[in-house]
């Protein structure tokens, strides 16, 4: 596609519930970041995928929250047992290659509101 | 620990009017500096990068600067106008490393153009 597409771009869930947020990067970007980034606040790094390298996990804040990526296609980010600190919009980004010059383009984002 | 911020968090001014945006690091080793403007409800999108020989890099009426030894950079902004209110936040990436947290991103200073 021509660019980072998320979704839902709205989420609003009860607490306890299950959620599943959905990224699909620019078409050829192997490396893939979700960030969490709360009311006010700066991003907040959660996961990153490069290829089919091991995923970094080490921004996940619970063992509430995982994602997957199948090669360098589409990612899902879920977050089980949802809390109303879960609260936030969840940014993907992805870029062509792993390299630090290389740009990272993000999506809209989902706002994620546990009530 | 790799930081960035950025300063003032909020800034308000009259349409027509400049403004600079401040942002200082700590990231080691250096790779290059990223400005990124965020409108509401939006991702990110990249202004300018500057690499460690760079000192200034204008994109139209943004001018970015940087001084690699102090660690500091700036945003310039001439001519100010209402679409340029937004979050403007400073990203920072780590030189060799291959991991999510290669890029630190700062709180962002949110910038409100009155007219």
């Amino acid at each position: 596609g021509a660019g980072v597409s998320q979704s839902p771009s709205n989420k609003v869930t009860e607490k306890g519930k299950d959620v599943e947020l959905r990224c699909d990067p620019i078409s050829g970007h192997t490396a893939l970041y979700w960030y969490r980034q709360r009311l006010g606040q700066g991003l907040e790094f959660l996961i990153y995928f490069q290829g089919n390298s091991a995923p970094d996990k080490s921004g996940l804040p619970s063992d509430r929250f995982s994602a997957e990526r199948t090669g360098e296609s589409v990612s899902t980010l879920t977050i089980q047992r949802t809390q109303q600190e879960d609260s936030a919009v969840y940014l993907c980004a992805s870029s062509f290659r792993d390299r630090p010059s290389t740009e990272a383009f993000f999506g809209q984002g989902t706002r994620l509101t546990v009530v | 620990k790799n930081q960035v911020e950025q300063s003032p968090q909020s800034l308000i001014i009259l349409e027509g009017k400049n403004c600079t945006l401040q942002c200082n690091y700590t990231v080691s080793p250096f790779s290059n500096l990223r400005w990124y403007k965020q409108d509401t409800g939006r991702g990110p999108v990249s202004l300018t990068i500057m690499t460690f020989s760079e000192n200034t890099k204008s994109n139209g009426r943004y001018t970015a600067t940087l001084d690699a030894d102090t660690k500091q950079s700036s945003l310039h902004i001439t001519a100010s106008q209402l679409s340029d209110s937004a979050s403007y936040i400073c990203v920072v990436s780590a030189e060799g490393k291959s991991s999510g947290d290669k890029l630190t991103f700062g709180t962002g200073t949110r910038l409100a153009v009155r007219p």
